[in-house]
């Protein structure tokens, strides 16, 4: 069954620390793997996506980076701020269908 | 370019009575998805739709049921509502269904509350 685990459940900083969020999965055939940042109670927003030959990719101060050989990625957040404050959701998708596999998020809480 | 339109964004019901929700894609997306999402689950895919078929389901009772009209707007219906139907449900519009790669972009959500 096609799992994706994030790790930590939850996660305060304060303003202006860095960051790193886990992602380990099973999904298999893999296609591709994305990061979006979800406010409370407002639907999911891309940050990356990244097919197997990607390793890292950067939007901002947000960098993901892809090992597909041991299935695991990583969300390094730079410098937060306040409005960073959401929850973190990686979603895998298998190749030849649509569907998609998402973790349960991490919920980041950047405090002053 | 207007995003992904869900309407209404809140809805409170009572249990035995049926809702609809209704999703306008982004304009020139063909493909539509909908997803619910409960503190405990996270996101769980109930079904997509590609120009006007069903193209993939989630594990859902047959309550939850959808359609898509020619325009690419989608509507959700959900029959004989239980407690625990009460979520966050979200649609997402891409433009064709089948390329991995390309980007799904969310509504906002309806928050359905059943009491």
């Amino acid at each position: 069954k096609n799992q994706v685990e994030q790790s930590p459940q939850s996660l305060i900083i304060l303003e202006g620390k860095n960051c790193t969020l886990q992602c380990n999965y099973t999904v298999s055939p893999f296609s591709n793997l994305r990061w979006y940042k979800q406010d409370t109670g407002r639907g999911p927003v891309s940050l990356t996506i990244m097919t197997f030959s990607e390793n890292t990719k950067s939007n901002g101060r947000y960098t993901a980076t892809l090992d597909a050989d041991t299935k695991q990625s990583s969300l390094h957040i730079t410098a937060s701020q306040l409005s960073d404050s959401a929850s973190y959701i990686c979603v895998v998708s298998e190749t030849g269908s649509y569907q998609l596999t998402f973790g349960k998020g991490t919920k980041l809480s950047v405090i002053p | 370019k207007a995003g992904v339109t869900q309407t209404p964004r809140y809805l409170i019901k009572t249990r035995g009575q049926q809702v609809t929700l209704s999703c306008s894609p982004i304009s020139g997306h063909r493909s539509v998805s909908w997803y619910q999402q409960t503190p405990g689950q996270g996101l769980q895919f109930l079904f997509e739709y590609f120009s006007e078929t069903q193209r993939n389901k989630g594990n859902f009772p047959g309550r939850f049921s959808g359609r898509q009209f020619s325009n690419s707007r989608s509507e959700m219906n959900v029959s004989t509502l239980e407690l625990g139907d009460s979520a966050l449900y979200l649609c997402a519009s891409s433009w064709r269904q089948g390329d991995m790669n390309t980007e799904a972009f969310f509504g906002q959500g309806t928050r359905l509350t059943v009491v």
